[in-house]
């Protein structure tokens, strides 16, 4: 069955970098388009951007552009999500989640989603 | 970008009351809708895609419509484990913005 695992919990200063990986298993890595989602305490979601693994081709919210990466590894099938220049308000819980789609022609929204990973901005 | 915008932002609701839940878009979206279910500590499920699609394993009670820029979604009858948030999002093109999400409590 389709299992997303990402890394651990992150402590960062203000002004730093985080990288959260999401490992994929149980499909085809290639086919199906990653979505990054957050969620700060008590708060919304907030869509943040998409991989295509076939390819790599990115789409990120404009917000976060120049500030957020996504790469992937499609030999270990893990994507990864990079956020520099880290401030409090990054302080979130961080999701990635796969695309319902089995064909990257179309983006169905986010169906499988990872256990999150918690990112918190400290000083 | 696209807009979505929920309400009520909240509501109070007894078990096995009907609840309806409201969506609308900033410009039309067709059917590019999917409604989550997310409780507290876990990552959000899918309940409802394509408007008006019910994933599967999801309880036939949650039922979707809509199409263009409004959208709802329905509990038929509320469960105790129906107690939860409930965000919608749209798929039409990115970036795909979710609502603000609904809570839904007990009365």
């Amino acid at each position: 069955h389709v299992q997303l695992v990402q890394s651990g919990a992150e402590v960062k200063k203000p002004g730093a970098s985080v990288k959260v990986s999401c490992k994929a298993s149980g499909y085809t890595f290639t086919n199906y388009y990653l979505h990054w989602v957050r969620q700060a305490p008590g708060q919304g979601l907030e869509w943040m951007g998409i991989i295509n693994p076939s390819g790599g081709g990115v789409s990120y919210v404009e917000k976060f552009q120049g500030r957020v990466t996504l790469t992937l590894d499609t030999s270990t099938s893990t994507v990864y999500m990079e956020l520099t220049s880290l401030k409090f308000e990054d302080t979130a819980m961080y999701y990635c989640a796969r695309d319902g789609a089995s064909t990257v022609a179309t983006i169905a929204g986010p169906y499988d989603w990872g256990q999150g990973t918690l990112v918190t901005v400290s000083s | 970008d696209i807009q979505m915008t929920q309400s009520p932002s909240s509501l109070s609701a007894s078990v096995g009351d009907r609840v309806t839940i409201t969506c609308r878009a900033s410009q039309s979206i067709r059917t590019y809708l999917n409604w989550y279910q997310q409780k507290p500590g876990k990552a959000p499920n899918l309940l409802i895609y394509a408007a008006s699609s019910l994933q599967s394993g999801v309880p036939s009670r949650f039922s979707g419509s809509g199409s263009g820029t409004d959208f709802t979604l329905t509990i038929s009858s509320l469960q105790p484990e129906d107690f939860a948030t409930y965000y919608c999002q749209h798929t039409y093109t990115p970036p795909l913005t979710f609502g603000g999400g609904t809570k839904v409590d007990i009365k």
